[in-house]
């Protein structure tokens, strides 16, 4: 089924440990981006990209990091993770072509808990 | 900057009862909204999007529209279900390459 597959579903980490949060979509979104959900902040975003080799910041990106080197795939890099990124992380992407936009897709999540 | 309100946070109604779940938005000049339904620990399902040229959309027994001038749009689920227990966000997308705004959703408990 064509859509947003986000990998891995569970993790646990220890402060200051490292790790990378995949996400692939398989319907040729020049648009991807990254969300962190927590309970009474909603969904806040962490990074987006329009294209591949092309990133930018969104609300709450330090901490994080991003790079687009394809179409599909885009990674979401915790470089030290600490306690506050305990939270759901969501890939969700878009078509922003004109008469191609049938909105965002969103993955089933990632649930990383920093202990 | 966009802001996206959604009152109240939570609804409990009677199975079968016909609700309507409101979204407001500060700035006017959108170019799409976007329903979602996430139900506990799952992702975020699309539920209607509604372009900026259009007034409603529909997909079974759910109705959104879209009034720009007033910064509002209402989720109509007609005949509700335990089922349909879950949480609605909505959410605004500005302009063609911009990100979405997002509401904090509603929680709606249908009892049986």
């Amino acid at each position: 089924n064509a859509g947003v597959t986000q990998t891995p579903k569970f993790q646990v980490l220890k402060t200051g440990q490292s790790m990378t949060l995949q996400c692939a979509q398989d319907m040729n979104h020049e648009y991807m981006s990254w969300y962190r959900q927590d309970p009474g902040m909603g969904l806040r975003l962490i990074h987006y990209s329009v294209g591949a080799g092309i990133t930018d910041q969104g609300e709450v990106p330090n901490g994080y990091n991003v790079s687009r080197s394809t179409t599909e795939d885009f990674p979401l890099r915790l470089l030290s993770a600490a306690p506050s990124q305990t939270s759901v992380y969501f890939c969700a992407s878009s078509s922003h072509t004109p008469g191609q936009d049938y909105g965002y897709t969103f993955g089933s999540g990632t649930r990383l808990t920093v202990v | 900057k966009q802001e996206v309100t959604q009152i109240p946070a939570a609804l409990s109604v009677p199975e079968g009862e016909n609700l309507v779940l409101n979204c407001s938005f500060t700035d006017s000049a959108i170019y799409n909204l976007q329903w979602f339904r996430q139900d506990p620990g799952k992702g975020l399902t699309s539920l209607l999007l509604i372009q900026s040229s259009q007034r409603e959309q529909t997909s079974g027994r759910l109705n959104a529209s879209l009034d720009k001038s007033s910064g509002r749009s209402t989720l109509y689920i007609a005949a509700s279900q335990p089922g349909d227990s879950a949480t609605y966000l909505c959410a605004v997308k500005t302009g063609a390459n911009s990100k979405l705004t997002f509401g904090k959703g509603i929680t709606l408990s249908v009892r049986p």
